[in-house]
């Protein structure tokens, strides 16, 4: 059964770089048929999507934060990575990483990892 | 960027009713259109994809339709279990965009 487990600090500082990892496990990263990716929710409020990678590389940022934003596979490891830099209190929130169908509807979540910004 | 606007917010219910949230478009998406549940504290969860395909595992009184611009998301029978935020998702295309939530809670 597949599972995306998500990995990385609970606190940043603000002006920092937020980096986290996604760990796939009962599934390859490397299958052809789906795209990796990351949503946020902040505390109280809406889902936001980030981005998304396919393992041969092709990428998909959200504009609103693509100048700040870089996602990458490790197949080796079968993992999925999120850097976020220049953090502020704005990007406190839930980090999920998700699996989205080629083409189609995401169909698996990770249970998220909260990420808090403060000094 | 598609817009995606959910109706109602919020809604209370009792249990046994028939419940029906709305997801409207700000351009036609044709059916890339998907559902998912968010309870307290937890990953949301994935209902229907395509507008009306229901995931995996995801018990019948849950059904989708719609095309287009006009989705709605009905609940046949409503339990206590079914207490949750249901957001609606496009992925028509890039960026993916989801509607604000629609609360539903049981009276």
């Amino acid at each position: 059964q597949l599972q995306l487990q998500e990995s990385g600090p609970g606190l940043v500082k603000p002006s920092e770089t937020l980096s986290l990892t996604c760990t796939v496990s009962g599934g390859s990263i490397s299958s052809s048929g789906y795209f990796w990716g990351w949503v946020r929710q902040p505390p109280g409020k809406g889902l936001e999507w980030i981005a998304s990678i396919h393992y041969s590389g092709n990428t998909y940022y959200n504009a609103s934060l693509k100048s700040r934003v870089t996602i990458s596979v490790d197949t080796s490891k079968n993992q999925c990575s999120l850097i976020l830099n220049s953090v502020t209190a704005a990007d406190t929130a839930v980090y999920y990483c998700a699996r989205r169908v080629y083409g189609g509807h995401v169909d698996s979540w990770g249970q998220g990892t909260l990420v808090t910004v403060s000094s | 960027d598609i817009q995606m606007t959910q109706s109602p917010s919020s809604l209370s219910a009792s249990v046994g009713d028939r419940v029906t949230i709305t997801c409207r478009a700000s351009q036609g998406i044709s059916n890339y259109l998907a559902w998912f549940q968010q309870k307290p504290g937890k990953a949301p969860k994935s209902l229907i994809y395509a507008a009306s395909s229901l995931q995996s595992g995801v018990p019948s009184k849950f059904s989708g339709s719609g095309s287009g611009t006009d989705f709605t998301l009905t609940i046949s029978s409503l339990q206590p279990e079914d207490s949750a935020t249901y957001y609606c998702q496009q992925y028509n295309s890039y960026p993916l965009t989801f509607g604000g939530g629609t609360k539903v809670e049981i009276k």
